[in-house]
C-alpha cells in the first residue's frame, strides 16, 4: 500500500509564490502527478514527474526526489483563480490506478 | 471536442436503493476509470476498464459494479445504498491501457450522490 501526505490548507497573497509539499510512502511507483480541483469542478491534470528533478509548465513547476520520497508543486505569480484544492497522486507499480493525497486547499487573498 | 461527460449530475436516493451512473469518455479514449470522492478527501479508485474488460478494482464492496460498452462508455452501479455512499463519483478517461502512464487522467465533473 501507499500513503501520501499534504498540508490541509495554505494561504497566500496575489502575486506571491507558494509551495505545496507531498510526501509519500510506497514500495515502488511510476511517477508523481498533480491535479487542481476548483469547488464543484472536475480534477484537472497539472503536471507529472517520472524522474527526479524539476518540471516547469508556465507559472507552475513540480519537483520530485525519489530518494527523499518527496515532491512539491510550486505556483508562481499567484492569481485569485488559483484558489482551489491541489492533489498529489502516484501510480503504484503493478497497479493501474492513481492513489491521491487528501488535498491541499489553497486560498489566494488580494 | 467534448470532454468526459457524466450523468446525472446530482441525485438523491434512500438507503437500500440502487443507483446507476453513466459516463462517456473523450472520443478515442478506450480506458475509463471510476473514482469516489468524499467531501474534503482525494478521489479514491473504484474500477478501471479497458477495451470492455475490468483491468483494476479498488477496495470497495461487491455492491459496487461497473461495465464498459462497445462504444467505450461506462456505467457504475451501486446496490443496497448506505449513507456512507454519499459522495461525488468521478469518471476519468485516458488513451492508453495503463491509463496513467503519464499520470494524466481526464475527469468528468462527476455525479453527486446523496443517500438519505
Amino acid at each position: 500500500g501507499q500513503s501520501l501526505e499534504q498540508p490541509s490548507e495554505v494561504t497566500a497573497v496575489e502575486g506571491a509564490i507558494v509551495q505545496i509539499n507531498c510526501t509519500y510512502q510506497t514500495s515502488g511507483f511510476y511517477g508523481l502527478s498533480w491535479y487542481q480541483q476548483h469547488d464543484g469542478g472536475a480534477p484537472t491534470f497539472l503536471s507529472y514527474n517520472a524522474l527526479d528533478g524539476l518540471e516547469e509548465t508556465g507559472r507552475f513547476s513540480s519537483f520530485l526526489s525519489r530518494s527523499d520520497s518527496y515532491g512539491y508543486l510550486l505556483l508562481q505569480e499567484l492569481q485569485m483563480k488559483d484558489s482551489a484544492s491541489y492533489f498529489c497522486a502516484v501510480r503504484e507499480a503493478g497497479r493501474r490506478a492513481l492513489t491521491f493525497g487528501s488535498g491541499t486547499r489553497l486560498q489566494v487573498q488580494p | 471536442d467534448a470532454g468526459v461527460t457524466q450523468s446525472p449530475t446530482h441525485l438523491i436516493k434512500t438507503r437500500g436503493q440502487q443507483v446507476t451512473l453513466r459516463c462517456s469518455p473523450i472520443s478515442g479514449h478506450k480506458s475509463v476509470s471510476w473514482y469516489q470522492q468524499v467531501l474534503g478527501q482525494g478521489p479514491q479508485f473504484i474500477f478501471q476498464y479497458y477495451e470492455k474488460e475490468e483491468r483494476g478494482r479498488g477496495n470497495f464492496p461487491d455492491r459496487f459494479s461497473a461495465r464498459q460498452f462497445p462504444n467505450y462508455s461506462s456505467e457504475l452501479n451501486v446496490n443496497a445504498l448506505l449513507l456512507g455512499d454519499s459522495a461525488l463519483y468521478l469518471c476519468a478517461s485516458s488513451l492508453s491501457r495503463g491509463g496513467v502512464d503519464t499520470g494524466e487522467l481526464f475527469f468528468g465533473e462527476g455525479s453527486r450522490l446523496t443517500v438519505l
